[in-house]
């Protein structure tokens, strides 16, 4: 079955820059949607598209790909942002099925 | 403001059929704007995608549950469901119920629901 690969966690200074992969094939063709997942509550949208925030998502959250990977990067990390974080994008060789990826835990220092 | 609230009993027996609802405040799965889904979290585990449904009652869902996972309609615009036959205690998680847009390359779970926990356990 298709997987999306994400390192299974990173930690992160107080105001400091990290970034967060996500790698698979799809990505060369379908940009993925990433979530925010804090302990206890439902994930969260925070990137779509290219490098799109829904309303209300910082913008110290952006996203970039190149070739079969994605990243999502913290710019001035907070503590707030601590918890799991998710990729998902469509499985090309279906076309029809989502998957996501296996969450990277990001702890702020 | 859309909302969306997944509801169903939080113990079922192995082997039994899970029932879930979900009921969205705030818009209409009748615009035709959006596909409805299911996603399910595992105690301590990631997020996997079940399925989606469509206005037109036109559902797909993941391959890996075989024909174990039916996502259907509700009777009013305002709600669907998720049936999961034949479960195992495999099958204990976290379900969450969220609004699906698809826009050319780009996807998104945009709005979620709040969970509920569902045990599989005899």
């Amino acid at each position: 079955s298709y997987e999306l690969t994400q390192d299974p966690a990173v930690s992160v200074a107080l105001g400091q820059t990290v970034r967060i992969t996500c790698q698979g094939d799809s990505l060369r063709t379908y940009y993925p949607s990433w979530y925010q997942q804090r302990p206890g509550q439902a994930p969260v949208l925070i990137i779509y598209g290219k490098n799109d925030r829904p309303s209300g998502i910082p913008d110290r959250f952006s996203a970039s790909s190149s070739g079969d990977t994605a990243s999502l990067t913290i710019t001035g990390a907070q503590a707030e942002d601590e918890g799991d974080y998710y990729c998902n994008s469509r499985d090309t060789s279906s076309g029809r099925n989502y998957v996501f990826g296996s969450g990277t835990k990001v702890t702020v220092l | 403001q859309v909302q969306l609230q997944a509801s169903g009993p939080g113990l079922v027996k192995p082997s039994q059929t899970l029932s879930l609802t979900c009921v969205i405040s705030g818009d209409s799965i009748s615009n035709g704007l959006y596909y409805w889904a299911w996603i399910r979290q595992p105690p301590g585990k990631g997020l996997e995608w079940l399925g989606y449904l469509y206005y037109s009652g036109t559902s797909y869902n993941n391959p890996s549950l075989n024909t174990r996972v039916t996502i259907l309609l509700g009777a009013s615009k305002s709600h669907f469901s998720l049936k999961l036959a034949s479960v195992t205690a495999a099958d204990t998680a976290i379900y969450y119920c969220a609004r699906f847009r698809t826009q050319g390359s780009s996807d998104a779970f945009d709005i979620w629901g709040q969970g509920t926990e569902v045990t599989v356990s005899s």
